[in-house]
């Protein structure tokens, strides 16, 4: 079974600065993708960017971007030009390919990020 | 596209009452998934359907949960005789195939009294 950790429950930034929100997994399976997600207060579970384990090469999307250490198998996302509107809470996400259970997402605990003007 | 809808928004039942959740995919969208979220928590895999198909309920409780996605309408997750532990988000997803196009819904909140 895969299990995902995020050891840090909170952290804070000044509005236009850098923050960097770490994950950990733990799967014996060499395929499979990782992802972050953002959940601000509607609730509502927004992707913010999505990693295959296949490409060395980090995801990045605007102002996010992760640092996929496959070896080490850590996953943090950094938040560059932080804005009021990223204050959320943010979840890490695995997803092995192939099986029965392609498309089963396997959380962690999450990390409310609160930006401060 | 209307996106993954679900309803209701809120819902409120007694203890010993029946919940019933709908969740409709988007256009094109034949996998459909459900997540329960305990306050302060992550989101917890419940269960996996296909129309017609149970797929993967590796999540689900043992008792008093079901889930189905028919071949007309939408998927329903259903509690029977709701305790207060049942109290929590519950979250529906669906895609085209497993990976792209993932896309969840805004969730239901359930309330246990």
């Amino acid at each position: 079974a895969q299990t995902v950790t995020q050891s840090q429950p909170e952290m804070s930034v000044q509005e236009a600065e850098t923050v960097t929100l770490s994950c950990t997994y733990d799967t014996s399976e060499n395929n499979y993708y990782l992802f972050w997600y953002k959940q601000p207060p509607s609730r509502q579970m927004i992707l913010v960017i999505r990693q295959e384990a296949y490409k060395q090469q980090n995801a990045t999307e605007n102002r996010f971007s992760v640092n996929f250490q496959k070896a080490a198998k850590s996953f943090s996302l950094k938040i560059s030009d932080s804005q009021l509107g990223d204050t959320a809470m943010y979840f890490c996400a695995f997803m092995k390919t192939g099986g029965t259970s392609y498309g089963k997402l396997t959380f962690g605990q999450g990390t409310i990020l609160t930006v401060h003007p | 596209n209307a996106g993954v809808m679900q309803n209701p928004r809120h819902l409120v039942r007694r203890r010993g009452q029946e919940a019933r959740l709908r969740c409709s995919p988007m256009k094109g969208h034949s996998h459909v998934y459900w997540y329960r979220q305990l306050p302060e928590e992550g989101l917890k895999f419940m269960v996996y359907l296909q129309k017609e198909n149970i797929i993967d309920e590796s999540g689900m409780p043992k008792e008093r949960f079901s889930a189905e996605f028919p071949k007309e309408g939408p998927s329903i997750l259903r509690i029977q005789q709701v305790v207060r532990g049942d109290s929590a988000a519950y979250f529906c997803a669906s895609s085209p195939r497993q990976v792209y196009g993932y896309t969840f819904g805004s969730g239901t909140r359930l309330t246990v009294v």
